[in-house]
């Protein structure tokens, strides 16, 4: 089976744009998550998406937003980008959820100047 | 919400020695604490995980025990050789329905040869 992609790899925005990033899981998963890693931070959960509706939602303000398809590939948005929304983005997926083990995709990189 | 810490956040050992992670957690709910090792420029790989309804689980030279009473959990690599070297995030998943990891802060862990 092909393992989780995303697009694009790597990104530079602008402060106040915004940007949209794209995660296919492995095919038969249906629970994507996304995370956002910066040295400072580590690993910080961003949402849950199962079944097109999102199950569980980080921390983090309203900027931040995805959606998931029929097919389970999922989208993240950021809108009015920050400096410090510069990070490495990661979406993991698992089958169903719940205790399952997660497999990370490759990760988008973005850059804001 | 959960909160994961870990320590140490740096760890040197000579090849052939062991090394040991450790992470504390919060919510006595979570029952399923992941190990992911996450090399230069790569995506995080799981490696090893276990469930609250089990103390230890070994898979070759790495091992996880986990003591719920106490709320903590780690990771035992025994045998260290230099391609070990990477960075290692403990997780906990949180009471929610579905995934919701809590990640620690990460330890870079470098085998010396």
């Amino acid at each position: 089976k092909a393992g989780v992609t995303q697009t694009p790899r790597y990104l530079i925005k602008t402060r106040g744009q915004q940007v949209t990033l794209s995660c296919s899981p492995i095919s038969g998963h249906r629970s994507v998550s996304w995370y956002q890693q910066t040295p400072g931070q580590g690993l910080q959960f961003l949402f849950e998406y199962f079944s097109e509706t999102q199950r569980n939602k980080g921390n983090f303000p309203g900027r931040f937003s995805g959606r998931q398809f029929s097919n389970s590939r999922s989208e993240m948005n950021v809108s009015t980008l920050e400096l410090g929304d510069s990070a490495l983005y990661l979406c993991a997926s698992s089958l169903n959820g719940g205790g399952g083990e997660q497999y990370f995709g490759p990760g988008t990189r973005l850059t804001v100047t | 919400g959960e909160n994961v810490e870990q320590h140490p956040s740096t760890l040197s050992v000579q090849e052939g020695d062991s090394a040991v992670i450790k992470c504390t957690y919060s919510d006595s709910a979570s029952n399923y604490f992941p190990w992911y090792k996450q090399e230069l420029g790569k995506r995080p790989q799981l490696i090893i995980d276990i469930r609250s309804n089990v103390g230890e689980k070994k898979d070759q030279r790495i091992a996880v025990t986990l003591n719920k009473t106490a709320k903590h959990f780690s990771l035992h690599i025994t045998e260290t050789q230099p391609e070990d070297s990477a960075v290692y995030f403990c997780a906990a998943e949180g009471s929610n329905t579905g995934n919701q990891f809590y990640f620690g802060t990460g330890t870079s862990l470098t085998v010396i040869p």
